[in-house]
């Protein structure tokens, strides 16, 4: 069975420009995250969505970014426009549900460096 | 949220048990440890998690102590393959997943 899968997996734009991640989570897999990851640090949640609705975006900065899971599967975090300080890690995860027990399945992640 | 601390490093040489401790004095009764590994460019990944009992997977143990303020992670024979940084973390029933900044295990030939 397929993983979650990210693309691209690498992004280098200079800053001010647009840039967009794409994830599709693993068949089945109701519940999707979106996380940070800069160096040296452990991932961040940015937002997670329960199908098509975003459950929990309380740390996404929604001055230059926005995601969106159009029919509950597939899903696109965008940045507009990009600065310096945005060179990080983008992870995506997704999971069968939000319990507890759950566990979250991660892509490899978007390296994204802002010249 | 409560919080875990771990070592920033360990190391360990291939074929040997590595102990890894997690401290969390301020976690609550309803929450479970949960520890996650993240190989080298990889996403993180789920090894194994408790809330009162030690667990066997096959992947690693988990030891709890008897009042839950810390636990190890134990991985019986270390390889190669287990250099990763390992997460060690307080899941309660809002699902989310707080990360630290781990412990990274090198494993030596």
């Amino acid at each position: 069975e397929a993983g979650v899968v990210q693309s691209p997996r690498y992004k280098i734009i200079e800053k001010k420009q647009p840039v967009a991640f794409w994830c599709n989570p693993i068949s089945g897999h109701n519940t999707l995250y979106w996380y940070l990851q800069n160096l040296g640090q452990g991932p961040e949640l940015l937002i997670r969505y329960e199908n098509e609705e975003a459950v929990d975006d309380s740390q996404l900065p929604k001055d230059r970014f926005s995601a969106e899971r159009l029919k509950g599967v597939d899903s696109t975090l965008k940045i507009q426009p990009a600065e310096l300080g945005d060179s990080a890690v983008y992870l995506c995860a997704s999971s069968l549900g939000t319990s507890v027990l759950n566990e979250q399945f991660f892509g490899p992640g978007t390296r994204l460096t802002v010249l | 949220d409560a919080k875990t601390t771990q070592p920033n490093s360990m190391e360990s040489n291939e074929e040997e048990p590595v102990h890894l401790p997690c401290n969390h004095s301020t976690i609550s009764g309803t929450d479970y440890i949960h520890w996650y590994r993240q190989l080298p460019s990889q996403g993180p990944e789920y090894v194994i998690h408790g809330l009162t009992s030690n667990v066997n997977n096959r992947m690693a143990s988990l030891a709890i102590a008897e009042d839950r303020k810390s636990s190890t992670l134990i991985l019986h024979r270390a390889t190669l393959r287990d250099a990763a940084v390992y997460y060690c973390i307080l899941r309660d029933d809002t699902d989310k997943l707080i990360f630290g900044t781990g412990t990274r295990l090198q494993v030596f030939p």
